[in-house]
């Protein structure tokens, strides 16, 4: 049972160029969420995907694009990377049924923008 | 709107010791709480979570927490501490004020040192 996967682990990309960020679920979750976690900072949201078909901006969306592929897959895309984008990202997901179920979250993407 | 604060961004106790964390929250709806745990370079890992019923809550690797509803708190305690317990530690309120999105609000988290 792998869970929640994100690839790549890390990344080091040159300010301006792209990127997408893969995260896939096998546990049939309708919700998927971005977060970006920086220190002091907590995690904060980027973008969500409430079901397939949906997604919606979170607390920091600027610089970001996400697309819901269909159940499993949700993705983050990086069109012109800036060194305030230097960041680990997690995908999570979650089983929405009323607010008491757990997320799940990824490993993480350390990515670094020089 | 749902909001999270952690007192103490860094809480440093000796092995054996009482560990508290704590947690407030801010919600104009009955609230469900969770506490998730991150080792080094790894994601977050549920340690507790409290929905309704029962205010105090037993968790994994024996953490508990105790929600208060007149001070808005879910603080997070172990008695007695281990080495393997160093890590950063988050609270999250699950943001139901907004429609069923599920998004999860985080405080700024706590490192936990245990000292030998």
């Amino acid at each position: 049972n792998a869970g929640v996967t994100q690839t790549p682990k890390f990344q080091v990309l040159k300010t301006g160029q792209s990127m997408t960020l893969q995260c896939a679920q096998d546990m049939n979750h309708n919700s998927m969420y971005w977060y970006r976690q920086d220190p002091g900072m907590g995690l904060r949201l980027i973008y969500y995907s409430a079901s397939e078909g949906t997604t919606d901006k979170g607390e920091v969306p600027n610089g970001y694009n996400v697309s819901r592929l269909n159940k499993r897959e949700f993705s983050l895309r990086l069109e012109s990377a800036a060194p305030s984008q230097t960041s680990v990202y997690f995908c999570a997901s979650r089983m929405i049924t009323g607010g008491n179920t757990e997320a799940f979250f990824g490993q993480g993407t350390r990515l670094t923008v020089v | 709107a749902q909001s999270v604060t952690q007192l103490g961004s860094h809480v440093s106790v000796s092995e054996g010791a009482l560990v508290l964390l704590r947690c407030n929250y801010s919600s104009s709806v009955p609230p469900y709480l969770f506490w998730y745990v991150q080792y080094p370079n790894q994601g977050l890992q549920l340690l507790l979570k409290y929905t309704t019923g029962a205010t105090l809550v037993k968790g994994i690797n024996g953490f508990e927490a105790e929600f208060k509803k007149s001070e808005t708190s879910f603080h997070l305690t172990k008695p007695s501490a281990h080495m393997s317990d160093a890590a950063e530690y988050f609270c999250a309120v699950s943001d139901e004020g907004s429609g069923n999105t599920g998004k999860l609000i985080f405080g700024q988290g706590t490192t936990l040192q245990v000292k030998p």
